[in-house]
């Protein structure tokens, strides 16, 4: 199976700071990159799919890019609310890999 | 809205068998694939199963081929997962979730929404 890779583990940033969460396929997964946001006892929430299309009602301070191997979520400026895990998820192939998670506090 | 709730989770021993349900409202469930997909505390979420929108294809993780069942009702607007011979490492959270689709293209890929989970707790 594909590895699916995230880095850091965990990143302690301010309030209006940008935040770039990564994401490493172990192979080339094209564009199939989802990512999602789980609060504590949470379901994961869809934050954006096909490595860089922004889900409905997300806002805009989340984006995506990337392809193959590398990819980026990028968050413009930190709000509180955006204290979550959040993990890349590929769909390239059927068994739907997810990464580890990338745990996000606020300063 | 769309909501999904799911259900039959529990405190179960070791080899013995549970079903979990997921009844889905607020959209054409019978147009959708469906999964099921878990999560062991502080990890990363594990895609189990999914099915297609009339039951015809299911596919499984390698890790849970041969003990776990997706099946769904579509008059009941619901989907199951029969798991068999429990194992300690089957403790998780269990979450149903929407594939969704694209252009007319399902399913996708990605998960979309999800429900709330049912906790799956293996132990003697």
């Amino acid at each position: 199976d594909v590895q699916m890779t995230q880095y850091p583990s965990t990143l302690s940033a301010s309030v209006g700071d940008r935040v770039t969460i990564n994401c490493r396929a172990s192979e080339s997964v094209s564009t199939w990159l989802a990512w999602y946001q789980q609060k504590p006892g949470k379901a994961p929430k869809l934050l954006i799919f096909d490595a860089s299309t922004l889900q409905t009602g997300v806002p805009s301070r989340f984006s995506g890019s990337g392809s193959r191997t590398e990819f980026t979520l990028t968050i413009s400026s930190l709000q509180p609310d955006d204290l979550a895990t959040y993990y890349c998820q590929e769909y390239d192939t059927h068994s739907h890999i997810f990464g580890q998670g990338t745990k996000v506090e606020i300063k | 809205e769309v909501i999904l709730v799911e259900s039959g989770g529990g405190l179960v021993q070791p080899g013995e068998s549970l079903r979990l349900s997921c009844r889905v409202s607020g959209f054409p469930f019978e147009n959708f694939w469906m999964s099921w997909v878990r999560q062991v505390p502080g990890k990363g979420p594990e895609w189990v199963a999914n099915i297609n929108q009339d039951g015809s294809e299911v596919y499984y993780a390698n890790s849970v081929r041969g003990r776990f069942t997706i099946t769904r009702d579509n008059a009941k607007t619901s989907v199951f997962l029969q798991i068999n011979r429990l194992k300690s490492e089957d403790t998780a959270t269990y979450f149903c979730a929407r594939e969704d689709c694209s252009g007319g293209s399902c399913p996708t890929g990605w998960f979309d929404p999800w429900g709330q989970g049912s906790p799956v707790n293996v132990s003697s």
